[in-house]
């Protein structure tokens, strides 16, 4: 049980353009997706939090107009980088909160996006 | 705001011997504090977690200790084995962020054959 599915793995784009990463709960229903970025041998850091059928909340120094977030499901919630850019390589991860776990603790994880930016 | 510290950054054992992985934390609102292996290329796997109120917990070759007091939880792993190889991430949850996880800068460990 507890299986997020993230993808694609991997996704390699002209600078410039769009893409989109989609993070799913396939066993149970999410009210909280996080998205986290992750650079070689560094840990989590945490981009935004989404909220089922509300606006995400961004970390500080985290432009929102660059990466959009949408949660529109209880199982689904998508992050769009805009525009991409080289500097925006990165591994991309994300995780999600169980709605039947009542102390709302456990984090389950995507199994990541590798993006390069050409 | 919680800071999370993870030592050491690299571990190397022998296959057989146990690892042991610390990290403390600032926040004394933090109750629950999980540890996930993370292997290349891959998202980070939740191994064990423990909350506050539980001093010890064991899973087979992996056991988790929390001292409250001194604010800080240790990872140990026995008879380790090579596919133990990966990188191992501590994280710290305070009620008052709305459980957010703060997470240690992690640690990679080598199982030697």
């Amino acid at each position: 049980g507890a299986v997020v599915s993230q993808h694609p793995s991997w996704v390699i784009c002209k600078s410039g353009t769009s893409v989109k990463i989609e993070c799913r709960s396939l066993d149970f229903q999410a009210t909280t997706m996080f998205w986290y970025r992750q650079f070689p041998k560094q840990s989590l850091m945490l981009m935004a939090t989404s909220n089922e059928g509300s606006k995400a909340t961004y970390e500080q120094g985290v432009e929102k107009d660059k990466f959009l977030i949408n949660h529109a499901s209880l199982t689904l919630s998508t992050l769009t980088v805009t525009s991409a850019h080289p500097e925006d390589s990165s591994f991309y991860i994300c995780s999600a909160r169980d709605r039947a776990d009542s102390a709302n603790e456990k984090l389950f994880f995507g199994s990541g996006t590798q993006l390069s930016v050409l | 705001g919680e800071n999370v510290e993870q030592h050491p950054s690299t571990l190397s054992v022998q296959e057989g011997d146990s690892a042991v992985i610390k990290c403390t934390y600032s926040d004394s609102a933090s109750n629950y504090f999980p540890w996930y292996k993370q292997e290349l290329g891959k998202g980070p796997q939740l191994i064990i977690d423990i909350r506050s109120n539980v001093g010890e917990k064991k899973d087979q070759r992996i056991a988790v200790t929390l001292n409250k007091t001194a604010k800080h939880f240790s990872l140990h792993i026995t008879e380790t084995q090579p596919e133990d190889s990966a990188v191992y991430f501590c994280a710290a949850s305070p009620t008052h962020t709305g459980n957010q996880f703060y997470f240690g800068t992690g640690t990679s460990l080598t199982v030697i054959p």
